[in-house]
């Protein structure tokens, strides 16, 4: 069964750095979506992506934060400046769209700033 | 507008006994539904999903979960509680009638006692 990919499962970086985190959607899929899940706390959106343009964004989802689609299979989310606070899981979907519009999930990026 | 309210943020129940979380979700637009089970330090394994279909949804390690849409409920239920049922549970709704994001329930910690 298709899945979604995510590369690199798990990435230190320092704070000040800039980190790309990668995900291969499944490939007929159109839309793309980034969550995040600080340590303890519930999964939360941050930006969903469409047509080469960003669909809608969470108001976590600031100037220090990018997403693209480089190519045709990789979509990315930059961070510019790592900040200690953007330790988390992040995680990527995607949804085919019409008719089923379900999200599937990579299994995610955990990323620690130190 | 979508939202998702996980009743019980730690539930505990006896090995063998029955397992009961609570979800109840608003969402403008028919919706689809999913619980998520999170082992400390890993990604979101999906348990189950309502994408309107069959209101009643049987999935992994003998999981099973109602939709009552007149009760706006999607509780996840389980005869008989394993040791390894111990985690993190996620109730999500994503709208099944356009590519809006996700959105996850504060997650319930369940426990199993010997």
């Amino acid at each position: 069964e298709p899945e979604v990919t995510q590369t690199p499962s798990h990435q230190v970086t320092q704070m000040g750095q800039e980190v790309i985190l990668r995900c291969v959607p499944i490939s007929n899929h159109l839309y793309f979506y980034w969550y995040r899940q600080i340590l303890g706390q519930k999964v939360e959106f941050l930006v969903s992506f469409y047509n080469n343009e960003i669909s809608e964004k969470s108001e976590i989802f600031d100037d220090q934060f990018s997403v693209e689609r480089p190519d045709g299979s990789n979509f990315t989310l930059k961070i510019r400046s790592t900040k200690l606070e953007d330790s988390a899981m992040y995680f990527c979907a995607s949804s085919a769209g019409q008719p089923s519009y379900e999200q599937y999930f990579g299994p995610g990026t955990r990323l620690t700033v130190t | 507008a979508q939202s998702v309210t996980q009743l019980g943020s730690h539930v505990s129940v006896s090995e063998g006994a029955l397992v009961l979380l609570r979800c109840n979700y608003s969402s403008s637009v028919p919706p689809y539904l999913f619980w998520y089970v999170q082992y400390p330090n890993q990604g979101l394994q999906l348990l189950l999903k309502y994408t309107s279909a069959a209101t009643l949804v049987k999935g992994i390690n003998g999981f099973e979960a109602e939709f009552k849409k007149s009760e706006t409920s999607f509780h996840l239920t389980k005869p008989s509680a394993h040791m390894s049922d111990a985690a993190e549970y996620f109730c999500a709704v994503t709208p099944g009638t356009n590519a809006g994001k996700s959105t996850f329930g504060d997650g319930t910690t369940l426990t199993v006692k010997p």
